[in-house]
C-alpha cells in the first residue's frame, strides 16, 4: 500500500507567514494529490486536487505544486481562518490519507 | 445546495453491530461515486470504503474487509455503511463523502462531506 507522509506533524506561525507543508509518497502517483484543511469538530474541506488545481471558491493565497512522489501545500499570507489541520490524499489507488499537519497561531 | 447527513451512529459493544446512514440531497446522488471515511478521536483520516455510482464497483480498506458492507440506494439518495463484528479500533467519527466528479469510478478525491456520526465500540 502506498504511504503518505506529512511534514512536519506540527509548527507554529503567524498571520501574515508564508507557510509550505510537505507531503511525500512512497512510490510515485503522479499527479493524483488532493489537500484538505480541517477545523476542530468539522469536516474536512477540499483546498486542492490533482496537486495544484485550487478547488472552487477556496482563496487564491492557497497552492499546491508538484508530482511523482514530492508535494507542497502553500499558504503565501496566512489569516486567522487557516490554522487548522491540513492533510494531503492520494487517490491513484486506494485513498490514502498523510498523518497530518497541524498549524498553530505563535 | 449540496447536503450529506449521516446518522446511526452510537454506543455499541465489542463483537456488535451498526448500521450507517447517509441522506444525500442538493445533486443527482445517482451519478457520482460516494465514500466513508473514518477518524478516531485526536487522529487522522482514513479511508473505509467506496461505492460506485450503480454500485458496480465497491472498494474495502483491509482494515474492514470481511466486516464492514456499504450499499447504496439511488432511489432513496442514500448511502449505507453496515458495520459488523465491531471492534475498539474502530471508534470513531465516521464521514460520509462526495466524489469531485460525477461517473468516475476510483481515482478522484471528496469534495462534499457531511458532519459526521460517531460511533463507540466499547463493553
Amino acid at each position: 500500500a502506498i504511504r503518505m507522509t506529512q511534514s512536519p506533524s506540527s509548527f507554529s506561525a503567524s498571520t501574515g507567514d508564508r507557510v509550505t507543508i510537505t507531503c511525500r509518497a512512497s512510490q510515485g502517483i503522479s499527479s493524483y494529490l488532493a489537500w484538505y484543511q480541517q477545523k476542530p469538530g468539522k469536516a474536512p474541506k477540499l483546498l486542492i486536487y490533482a496537486a495544484s488545481t485550487l478547488q472552487s471558491g477556496v482563496p487564491s493565497r492557497f497552492s499546491g505544486s508538484g508530482s511523482g512522489t514530492d508535494f507542497t501545500l502553500t499558504i503565501s499570507c496566512l489569516q486567522s481562518e487557516d490554522f487548522a489541520t491540513y492533510y494531503c490524499q492520494q487517490y491513484y489507488s486506494y485513498p490514502v490519507f498523510g498523518q497530518g499537519t497541524r498549524l498553530e497561531i505563535k | 445546495e449540496v447536503q450529506l447527513v449521516e446518522s446511526g451512529g452510537g454506543l455499541v459493544k465489542p463483537g456488535g453491530s451498526l448500521r450507517l446512514s447517509c441522506a444525500a440531497s442538493g445533486f443527482t446522488f445517482s451519478s457520482y461515486s460516494m465514500n466513508w471515511v473514518r477518524q478516531a478521536p485526536g487522529k487522522g483520516l482514513e479511508w473505509v470504503s467506496s461505492i460506485s455510482s450503480s454500485s458496480s464497483y465497491i472498494y474495502y480498506a483491509d482494515s474492514v474487509k470481511g466486516r464492514f458492507t456499504i450499499s447504496r440506494d439511488n432511489a432513496k439518495n442514500s448511502l449505507y455503511l453496515q458495520m459488523n463484528s465491531l471492534r475498539a479500533e474502530d471508534t470513531a467519527v465516521y464521514y460520509c463523502a462526495r466524489d469531485l466528479k460525477p461517473g468516475a469510478v476510483a481515482g478522484t478525491p471528496f469534495d462534499y462531506w457531511g458532519q459526521g456520526t460517531l460511533v463507540t465500540v466499547s463493553s
